[in-house]
């Protein structure tokens, strides 16, 4: 399964909401994890079954959707959620989109 | 805390072969799925090889299946990649990952071992 995330690259100020975007290529039901990634660190997860979020997650974050069609939200950017964030399938093998990064604008 | 410590990576010629290990602790090693994922520099995150709680359900991606084993030691807490016929396009940060439950979400990784392969 060809996971899509789109924008490549998204720019955003502090307190505003980023909204970001993964498309599978055949349904993963919900199967669908988010994670963040930092320079020189390991992804962390975020969310998992599309929707909810893993432990110590803030409420900012937030998924949605299912089958083929998935978005990740955060409803006010902070300093520290500029990143990297990659989607993830785990219905069928276990496959990345490419991921979106998250800069300061 | 959950705790996955990979080492063993470093610089090899191509064609060549290097184990990485993975130290776990913090939980129950034996009840687990452990998986190895891999990021070349720069680039996106790559499903290298999973391995079951018991040690005998074992799957590879293609680009590694034939070069790469996958083992674990589970009194050791410890999971294991043998790496062999090593490319350039083998170079990447490797991780151990575990997940939440078999089929799961990838719940924590290690910090990460680089290896690369060049000549």
């Amino acid at each position: 399964i060809v996971m899509t995330q789109s924008p490549a690259t998204l720019s955003v100020s502090p307190g505003e909401r980023a909204t970001l975007s993964c498309r599978a290529s055949q349904s993963v039901r919900s199967n669908l994890a988010w994670y963040q990634q930092k320079p020189g660190q390991a992804p962390r997860l975020l969310i998992y079954g599309a929707s909810t979020r893993a432990t110590g997650i803030p409420a900012r974050f937030s998924g949605s959707g299912s089958g083929t069609e998935f978005t990740l939200t955060i409803s006010s950017l902070q300093s520290e959620d500029f990143a990297v964030y990659y989607c993830h399938q785990y219905s069928n093998w276990w496959t990345f989109g490419q991921g979106t990064k998250v800069e300061i604008k | 805390q959950v705790q996955l410590v990979e080492s063993g990576g470093g610089v090899v010629q191509p064609g060549r072969s290097l184990g990485l290990s993975c130290a776990a602790s913090g939980f129950t090693f034996s009840n687990y799925d452990i998986h190895w994922v891999r990021q070349a520099p720069g680039e996106g995150l790559e499903w290298v090889a999973v391995i079951s709680a018991d040690g005998k359900t074992i799957f590879y991606a293609d680009s590694v299946r034939g070069r790469f084993t996958i083992s674990r030691d589970n009194p050791k807490n410890t999971l294991y990649l043998q790496m062999s016929s090593l490319r350039v396009e083998d170079t990447a940060i490797y991780f151990c990952v575990r997940v939440t439950v078999p089929g799961g979400p990838f719940d924590y990784w290690g910090q990460g071992t680089l290896v690369t392969v060049s000549s």
